[in-house]
């Protein structure tokens, strides 16, 4: 009931193209949905998160889509471009704080 | 925005030696602070959670004698890899914030290799 899955695994998508990464949960008492953004060999870096109490979220070229009866999140990077290949990971989190990972998407962006 | 600072970012170290690994919050009070593992090309795990003045609490299967897990004040937090193998090599990562709004930011990171 702790996890967070995650999909694709991995992604290719072309320059200026929409990267979209999905994210399922099970635990309803998860409040706070982030997603984050990793280099190799570089901590996570927030990119935007979302509450339960709103559907959808964006900030410049990222959206956070938000199903609450499916228990399903999205993040959808619009006119991607080549910086923005990465790992990214969704994660949950309840009262505790504790965030729990997806098991994060590779993306790659094609010149 | 928070900053959270994590030293030192590589460290080789021998088997049988112990590492001290430092998370600070350069602009914030961190009530909470969590500590993460990261295998290549996995996910974060959560090993512990520390709060300011109590004792961490450690994940399932994490051994807390192996990984001590300090947090006197509440802009600092060390990790410990006491008597340090192979298997220990990984990157550790830790974050910080305040419970209140959760707000946590990641430290960027330490290699441990441990030869």
């Amino acid at each position: 009931q702790q996890q967070v899955k995650q999909s694709p695994q991995s992604l290719i998508v072309q320059k200026g193209g929409i990267s979209i990464i999905n994210c399922a949960y099970e635990n309803t008492a998860f409040d706070y949905f982030p997603w984050y953004q990793q280099f190799p060999g570089k901590g996570p870096a927030l990119l935007i998160a979302i509450r339960p109490d709103v559907s959808e979220k964006k900030e410049g070229r990222f959206t956070i889509s938000f199903n609450k009866s499916a228990k399903q999140f999205s993040l959808h990077i619009m006119d991607s471009q080549p910086g923005d290949s990465a790992t990214y990971f969704c994660a949950a989190s309840g009262s505790q704080g504790n965030l729990i990972f997806g098991k994060g998407t590779k993306l790659s962006v094609k010149p | 925005g928070a900053v959270v600072s994590q030293h030192p970012s590589r460290v080789i170290c021998k088997s049988g030696t112990s590492v001290k690994i430092e998370c600070r919050s350069l602009d914030f009070q961190a009530t909470t602070m969590f500590w993460y593992r990261q295998f290549p090309k996995k996910s974060l795990m959560l090993m512990a959670t520390s709060n300011e003045g109590s004792k961490a609490t450690y994940e399932q299967g994490v051994e807390k004698d192996k990984f001590l897990i300090n947090h006197a004040s509440l802009t600092l937090s060390t990790l410990t890899v006491t008597s340090a193998h192979p298997e220990d090599s990984s990157f550790y990562i830790c974050s910080a914030g305040d419970r209140r709004d959760y707000g946590y930011t990641f430290g960027s990171g330490t290699r441990l290799t441990v030869v």
